[in-house]
């Protein structure tokens, strides 16, 4: 129990273009969704909070109309990334925390989507 | 500071040893406590949870959460080298947002 799939897992785009992840909870309802970044070595670097039907919360220093966050239902949500640059370059995970349950507190992570902007 | 420490490592064991990681956090609103696995370009995967004092145990590892002292380890025993990734420790209060340390790379020899 306890999946949550991404897709694509690897994509390559022209600076410039505009690129969607899909974050998906497989067996379980997601009351909150998380996106994070992160670089070779390093930790996690959280981007933002989805919660269902409501705007996304984003950290500070991530620009919200760069990195577009729809949280459509209990089990998707979706980041985009617009007008992508070669900075923005990275390894992009999604987390889901259950809606209810003993583990209600905990996140349980996708397989990440590495991006590449040439 | 931040509000979860780790020891990034490396680390590096032979087989079989007794693994210890460790994190100290500073804020005393956490409740929550868990140890995450990442393999290289692999997401972060749940290995322990807790939310209390004292240890929890599950096969080979165990989580042990000292929250007088504000700290929190995991043991890994009878490493393996398929243990080889980099571990992630992770606080948090309830509303799910957690903050994590970050990351220790462990290496088992065989």
């Amino acid at each position: 129990g306890a999946v949550v799939s991404q897709h694509p897992s690897r994509v390559i785009c022209k600076s410039g273009t505009s690129v969607k992840i899909e974050c998906r909870s497989l067996d379980f309802q997601a009351t909150t969704m998380f996106w994070y970044r992160q670089f070779p070595k390093q930790s996690l670097m959280l981007m933002a909070t989805s919660n269902e039907g409501s705007k996304a919360t984003y950290e500070q220093g991530v620009e919200k109309d760069k990195f577009l966050i729809n949280h459509a239902s209990l089990t998707l949500s979706t980041l985009t990334v617009t007008s992508a640059h070669p900075e923005d370059s990275s390894f992009y995970i999604c987390s889901a925390a259950p809606f209810r349950g003993l583990y209600q507190e905990t996140q349980y992570f996708g397989p990440g989507t590495r991006l590449l902007v040439l | 500071q931040k509000e979860v420490e780790q020891d990034p490592g490396p680390l590096s064991v032979p087989e079989g040893a007794i693994v210890s990681l460790n994190c100290t956090y500073s804020n005393s609103a956490f409740q929550y406590f868990m140890w995450y696995r990442q393999y290289s370009r692999k997401g972060p995967e749940l290995l322990m949870y807790t939310y209390s004092s004292g240890n929890k145990e599950d096969g080979r590892f165990t989580a042990q959460v000292d929250k007088s002292s504000k700290y929190i380890s995991l043991f890994i025993r009878d490493s393996q080298p398929s243990d080889s990734a980099t571990y992630l420790c992770a606080s948090g209060t309830s509303g799910s947002r957690l903050t994590f340390g970050e990351g220790t790379q462990l290496t088992v020899n065989p």
